[in-house]
């Protein structure tokens, strides 16, 4: 089936730092989103990003389709971007839903 | 945005019992998505439905059962509730469009005990 394979595991950031988290999956992905998991669990909707860039605020997704890879760019890590941050893509079959990522925890300190 | 709702918040449960975890949406979404998330882990799906009064198993459905009496109502049902099904539940919904976004609800702690 479907894999989704999310990089680092985890990542501590000083305030002001960037950061880049990274997505690879096994197979051409017709749809790919990133979400934000809030400390307290509820998840949020990042982007849908099933090729080329996007932008939003300080964070960028760049997903090169051909490639089978995604990464989500932080710029100036703020205190409120600690969470945890799922890479999610499709499943071929439509109505499946999307298979998750591991995810990728980010704590940004003062 | 979407709206989600998911009852109860939290659950704690016995081993053996029956468990009913429901979800609403009121945003005319026809999918509708079951998942679990256990500490450390990703979500995992268990049930989906793409239409009212049909269900569809997802990638971890053993030990759950799903219900879809509406295009609002979505529920999942253990039957006998066993220890490893102690997790978080998600709900979500998404439109019919390309652009296929999932909305979820804000999740329910179920401690089975």
């Amino acid at each position: 089936g479907q894999q989704v394979q999310q990089s680092p595991a985890s990542l501590v950031l000083q305030e002001g730092e960037n950061a880049e988290l990274q997505c690879n999956f096994s197979s051409t992905a017709t749809r790919l989103q990133w979400f934000y998991q809030h400390p307290g669990g509820r998840l949020v909707s990042l982007f849908y990003n099933p090729s080329g860039t996007k932008h939003t605020g300080r964070l960028t997704s760049t997903t090169v389709t051909n490639e089978r890879r995604s990464s989500l760019h932080i710029s100036s890590s703020q205190t409120t971007d600690s969470g945890t941050y799922f890479c999610a893509i499709d499943a071929n079959n439509y109505a499946q839903g999307l298979t998750f990522g591991l995810g990728t925890r980010v704590s940004v300190f003062p | 945005e979407a709206a989600v709702t998911q009852s109860p918040r939290s659950k704690v449960a016995v081993t053996g019992g029956k468990v009913t975890l429901s979800c609403h949406q009121t945003n005319n979404h026809d999918y509708m998505y079951w998942y679990r998330q256990d500490t450390g882990h990703g979500l995992r799906l268990i049930h989906y439905s793409y239409v009212a009064d049909s269900t569809e198993k997802g990638d971890i459905p053993d030990g759950y059962k799903a219900s879809r009496p509406s295009q609002e109502n979505f529920s999942l049902i253990l039957e006998l509730a066993s220890l490893s099904q102690t997790a978080v539940y998600f709900c979500a919904s998404s439109d019919k469009g390309a652009q296929n976004t999932l909305y979820f609800g804000a999740g329910t702690r179920l401690s089975v005990l």
